[in-house]
């Protein structure tokens, strides 16, 4: 089974500040890797396919890239929606990464 | 619109047993392959079964021979029957839309809790 680790556990950011997230997978998952969003009480949102692919009606501020095992989600400006919850997904096998919480600094 | 809608969440005891049903509407529900995945509170995504287009289903080990998805697409829905419940099964259960590998639609998800 393929592990996706997820780095760092919380990312405390102010607005406007640049978020980086890290997904690290115990073997290659070549770029078959998603990111989701997720806001108390709602589902998780589609953010990023195929690794660095956004998903329909989702801001250019988000952008995925990595290939392999290495994996970053990046918020170039951080709005104040979007502190939430962060899970990537590789597709071979589903399985999640424990997500990185964004809050507010 | 394009949406789903899951339902029969609850209370069970230890050992009993659930039907979840999700409602699909506003695209061509048997294209799709379906999973319904879970998340305990305050906890991550925990992927529960899958059912491809064709019927073929999947589990992982946690809820193999317990837990049993199915579909009917003339009624454009999903089912979970879930039995021998434990506590660690209290979640909540969304079901998702499988587009590439990816899910890309989501239900608000339906609560369980197992406890006596």
């Amino acid at each position: 089974e393929i592990v996706l680790t997820q780095s760092p556990a919380t990312l405390s950011l102010s607005p406007g500040e640049r978020a980086t997230l890290s997904c690290r997978a115990s073997q290659s998952v070549s770029s078959y890797l998603a990111w989701y969003q997720q806001k108390p009480g709602q589902a998780p949102r589609l953010l990023i396919y195929d690794a660095s692919n956004r998903a329909t009606g989702i801001p250019a501020r988000f952008s995925g890239s990595g290939s392999g095992t290495d994996f970053t989600l990046t918020i170039s400006s951080l709005e104040p929606e979007d502190f939430a919850v962060y899970y990537c997904q590789q597709r071979t096998r589903v399985t999640f990464g424990p997500g990185t919480k964004v809050d507010i600094k | 619109e394009v949406q789903l809608v899951e339902s029969g969440g609850g209370l069970v005891q230890p050992g009993g047993s659930l039907r979840l049903s999700c409602a699909a509407s506003g695209f061509t529900f048997s294209s799709y392959d379906m999973h319904w995945v879970r998340q305990a509170t305050g906890k991550g995504l925990e992927w529960v079964s899958a059912i491809g287009t064709a019927g073929d289903t999947y589990y992982p080990g946690s809820v193999k021979g317990r837990f049993t998805i199915s579909r009917e697409n003339a009624k454009n829905s999903l089912y979970l029957q879930m039995n021998s419940l434990r506590a660690g099964d209290t979640a909540v259960y969304y079901c998702a839309r499988l587009e590439q590998g990816y899910f890309d639609l989501w239900g608000r998800g339906t609560l369980v809790t197992v406890s006596s």
